[in-house]
């Protein structure tokens, strides 16, 4: 039971490219979330969804696109990369409801340059 | 504005201490609290969910606490081993979609 899975692992960009990063989960679970992680500041929301076919703005969604594919995968578009994005990119999910336990993925390490 | 604060920011023990670790919040009506815990270039790992209406939740060695009238969860850990060191972190959820995190306390635990 892999739980969410995220792709890739580590990233480095240039300022102005564009990279999309994947997120699964086999838990059959509604809701899915990706946060982004800085020192000092702790986790931030960018986007959830929800359930499938629907997608909110988090805390801090600028910069970012996000597309829920199917029930199992969300993933997070960036279109035009810029050194304040750099960051550790983590993907959640949880039941459902909103009021449920949130289990994480491993997390995605971007460096813009 | 929500917000989550834990205190301290890091902690040293010597191993087989009990220690506890607090979150404060500052939304009244929340719905849950859940403690996670980080290790370094990982991502987090769910320790414990208390719903609203719950006082408290166990798991092994640990037992979370939640007081909603002070703002307040702790997180007990027992006879503490060198493998609980990791950066634990709290988060309050208050009825939409949306957790707020604390940025967490470093555990040190020595041998």
């Amino acid at each position: 039971n892999a739980g969410v899975t995220q792709t890739p692992k580590f990233q480095v960009l240039k300022t102005g490219q564009s990279m999309t990063l994947q997120c699964a989960q086999d838990m059959n679970h509604n809701s899915m979330y990706w946060y982004r992680q800085d020192p000092g500041m702790g986790l931030r929301l960018i986007y959830y969804s929800a359930s499938e076919g629907t997608t909110d703005k988090g805390e801090v969604p600028n910069g970012y696109n996000v597309s829920r594919l199917n029930k199992r995968e969300f993933s997070l578009r960036l279109e035009s990369a810029a050194p304040s994005q750099t960051s550790v990119y983590f993907c959640a999910s949880s039941r459902g409801q909103g009021a449920d336990e949130q289990f994480f993925g491993p997390g995605t390490r971007l460096t813009v340059l | 504005k929500q917000e989550v604060t834990q205190i301290p920011a890091a902690l040293s023990v010597p191993e087989g201490e009990n220690l506890v670790l607090n979150c404060s919040f500052t939304d009244s009506a929340i719905y849950n609290l859940q403690w996670f815990r980080q290790d370094p270039g990982k991502g987090l790992t769910s320790l414990l969910l208390i719903q609203s209406s719950q006082r408290e939740q166990t798991s092994g060695r640990l037992n979370a606490s939640l007081d909603k009238s002070s703002g307040r969860s702790t997180l007990y850990i027992a006879a503490s081993q060198p493998g609980d060191s990791a950066t634990y972190l709290c988060a309050e959820h208050s009825g939409t979609y949306k957790y707020i995190f604390g940025t967490g306390t470093r555990l040190k635990v020595l041998a």
